[in-house]
């Protein structure tokens, strides 16, 4: 069964600061794995998807990595903004025998101004 | 718009009455799916839909019934509801051909009396 891991569970940053989010996984023959981010009682919004022959994608402020050979992804947000404080989660689809999309329990995020 | 809507947004309802929540998709695709995010639990798969009168359980399928009669609709069934199903519960949809990520609906707020 594919496990996925986000550590830290919690940051907290002054406003300017570079994040740097982690996710692992157990198995590593997986199709892609996306980026979320969830404000407090909202839904899910989706930030970045990385195919498994992708080394990494980029979008704005935000860079993902993925290194598929040891189970590990990394969520850089530049020059974070208050606005950026939520929870960012990682999931995986796919492993051996697992045609779903597994989620980490996700990083809280708090930018402080 | 591309979107996955679910409704209600906010349901309260007593123990053992039935209940169902809709979710819709408009983007054509074969693959949907429901969630329930818990505290400290994370996100959990309850069943998925791989294609029209296609369906299969998820993780913590016990209490929940699904159909999928129709490509853009796949209704989740409370036929009893219970208070352990408090919960946040989202729809998401895929194309089947894996590698195109996930929409997820804004989420459905379920309290059981």
């Amino acid at each position: 069964k594919q496990e996925v891991t986000q550590i830290p569970a919690a940051l907290s940053v002054p406003e300017g600061e570079n994040l740097v989010l982690n996710c692992s996984f157990t198995d590593s023959a997986i199709y892609n794995l996306q980026w979320f981010r969830q404000d407090p009682g909202k839904g899910l919004t989706s930030l970045l998807l990385i195919q498994s022959s992708q080394r990494e994608q980029t979008s704005g402020r935000l860079n993902a990595s993925l290194d598929k050979s040891s189970g590990r992804s990394t969520l850089y947000i530049a020059a974070s903004q208050p606005g950026d404080s939520a929870t960012y989660l990682c999931a995986v689809w796919g492993g051996s025998n697992d045609y779903k999309l597994s989620f980490g329990a996700g990083t809280t995020v708090t930018v402080r101004a | 718009e591309a979107q996955v809507t679910q409704n209600p947004r906010y349901l309260i309802t007593v123990t053992g009455k039935k209940l169902t929540v809709t979710c819709s998709q408009n983007m054509n695709h074969e693959y949907m799916s429901w969630y329930r995010q818990d505290p400290g639990l994370g996100l959990r798969q309850i069943y998925y839909s791989m294609n029209v009168e296609v369906t299969d359980k998820g993780d913590v399928p016990e209490g929940y019934k699904v159909s999928r009669k129709e490509k853009r609709n796949f209704p989740l069934i409370l036929e009893s509801p219970s208070p352990n199903q408090t919960s946040l519960y989202f729809c998401a949809s895929s194309f089947a051909t894996p590698g195109s990520g996930y929409t997820f609906g804004s989420g459905t707020r379920l309290t059981v009396v």
